[in-house]
């Protein structure tokens, strides 16, 4: 399944390193969203984006950034990271963010915050 | 407040049928998803449900109770790659989804 791709897999950084997590979808959907995913956590919404345009921010902390330049790339900058952070971030996309879209995900990238 | 509520863990035998169940409390429903996650790997969508009832595809099969905010899904003849996590979710009235933390399944021969 290659619908919804990731890069990078894994990243370890530090605190005050910058880094950008990316998205890509082939599946022609006009919605795309970041979860955060911890162990034996709910998937966390952070970000929506409907046609390119941020439809939702669930209180993320600004040291996350979203940028979404077409509707098939999704990207997240970090910045000045906390070692909280780490997880597995995943991105999905649907149709569109009516009733009934199914969402389909990304592997995910493994973040590690030291 | 919104919950999703699952079972953190269930084992059961190659061959054999389980329910995994899902309750659920919301502002709002607009659905009910059910999704598989191998370690390690990306969620896999499953089943949806809006409707009250059974729905069925091949081994795997969901139920939707509305009235009650119950759903289970429910796998027969299990098979070893079926040991993953299952994750029941709910749209709100908003169409965000709302996620229990997953159920992990473990198979044994």
């Amino acid at each position: 399944e290659t619908g919804v791709t990731q890069t990078p897999r894994h990243l370890v950084m530090g605190m005050t390193n910058k880094k950008s997590l990316k998205c890509e979808q082939h599946l022609g959907h006009n919605a795309m969203y970041w979860y955060k995913q911890s162990a034996k956590k709910p998937l966390e919404l952070m970000f929506v984006y409907n046609f390119k345009e941020q439809t939702e921010n669930n209180s993320v902390p600004s040291r996350f950034s979203p940028e979404c330049p077409n509707s098939s790339h999704l990207f997240l900058h970090l910045h000045t990271l906390q070692p909280e952070d780490s997880a597995l971030y995943l991105c999905a996309s649907s149709q569109t963010t009516g009733a009934s879209e199914t969402q389909y995900f990304g592997p995910g990238t493994r973040l590690l915050v030291l | 407040g919104q919950n999703i509520d699952q079972p953190t863990e269930m084992t059961a035998t190659e061959g054999a049928i389980v329910q995994i169940n899902c309750t659920y409390q919301t502002s709002g429903f607009n659905g009910l998803f059910w999704y598989q996650q191998h370690a390690g790997e990306a969620p896999t969508f499953l089943s949806y449900n809006v409707l009250d009832g059974l729905e069925e595809k091949g081994r795997f099969s969901s139920f939707l109770s509305r009235s009650k905010g119950y759903s289970y899904l429910l796998l027969k003849e299990l098979q070893m790659k079926d040991s993953a996590s299952y994750l029941c979710a709910v749209m709100d009235s908003n169409y965000q989804l709302i996620w229990g933390a997953g159920t992990k399944l473990i198979i044994k021969p």
